[in-house]
């Protein structure tokens, strides 16, 4: 079984451009979660999808933060326009039912925005 | 926001000791999950413990939760070199969950 899979795994990028961060979770996982990871610190949830609702982005940061979720599979995080602040690693996780169980983390992608 | 702390925040003990660590949390909480990670990589999931469970064991991990304490520990026996990873605790709430900061052990051969 294919895990989660996350492209690119490493984006630099200048301040003040766009960027965008793709997702595709584990077939037939339904829950799908975007979190922010700083150095040495644990995962911080910016949103989290119910199939294709976004039913938790309570901590997404909207003024530059937008997410999608189409068809209710692949999901897509964008940051416009990037700032220094947002160099971290943005992991996505899925989890076959809600609910808060066993979640199942993609690799990451490690932005780095100068 | 994270959900709480890890204690200790590193740890470095040698191959075939044992490793404690604890994890406090703040808010109310459905279950608490144990997750590694390795450099540079994704979160892998280790063990989940409900609230109403106070001990869970799964090989050598043994995972026990105080939840009048806001309190849980992971036990890690007869350690090996490959366990040298980051280790968080997560709160389960309401379909969510809050991770704590994480303990980084060391295991050397």
């Amino acid at each position: 079984e294919a895990g989660v899979v996350q492209s690119p795994r490493y984006k630099i990028i200048e301040k003040k451009q766009p960027v965008a961060f793709w997702c595709n979770p584990i077939s037939g996982h339904n829950t799908l979660y975007w979190y922010l990871q700083n150095l040495g610190q644990g995962p911080e949830l910016l949103i989290r999808y119910e199939n294709e609702e976004a039913v938790d982005d309570s901590q997404l940061p909207k003024d530059r933060f937008s997410a999608e979720r189409l068809k209710g599979v692949d999901s897509t995080l964008k940051i416009q326009p990037a700032e220094l602040g947002d160099s971290a690693v943005y992991l996505c996780a899925s989890s076959p039912v809600p609910g808060g169980y066993e979640q199942y983390f993609g690799p990451g992608t490690r932005l780095t925005v100068t | 926001s994270q959900q709480g702390e890890e204690d200790p925040q590193a740890l470095s003990i040698q191959e075939g000791e044992n490793a404690t660590m604890n994890c406090s949390y703040k808010t109310s909480i459905n279950n608490l999950q144990w997750y590694r990670q390795n450099s540079g990589r994704g979160l892998v999931h280790l063990i989940l413990i409900r609230s109403n469970e106070r001990e869970k064991h799964s090989g050598r991990l043994r995972v026990t939760l105080d939840t009048s304490k806001k309190s849980s520990s992971l036990l890690i026996t007869a350690s090996r070199a490959a366990d040298t990873a980051s280790y968080f605790c997560a709160g389960g709430s309401q379909g969510n969950l809050i991770f704590g900061k994480g303990t980084k052990l060391s295991v050397k051969p």
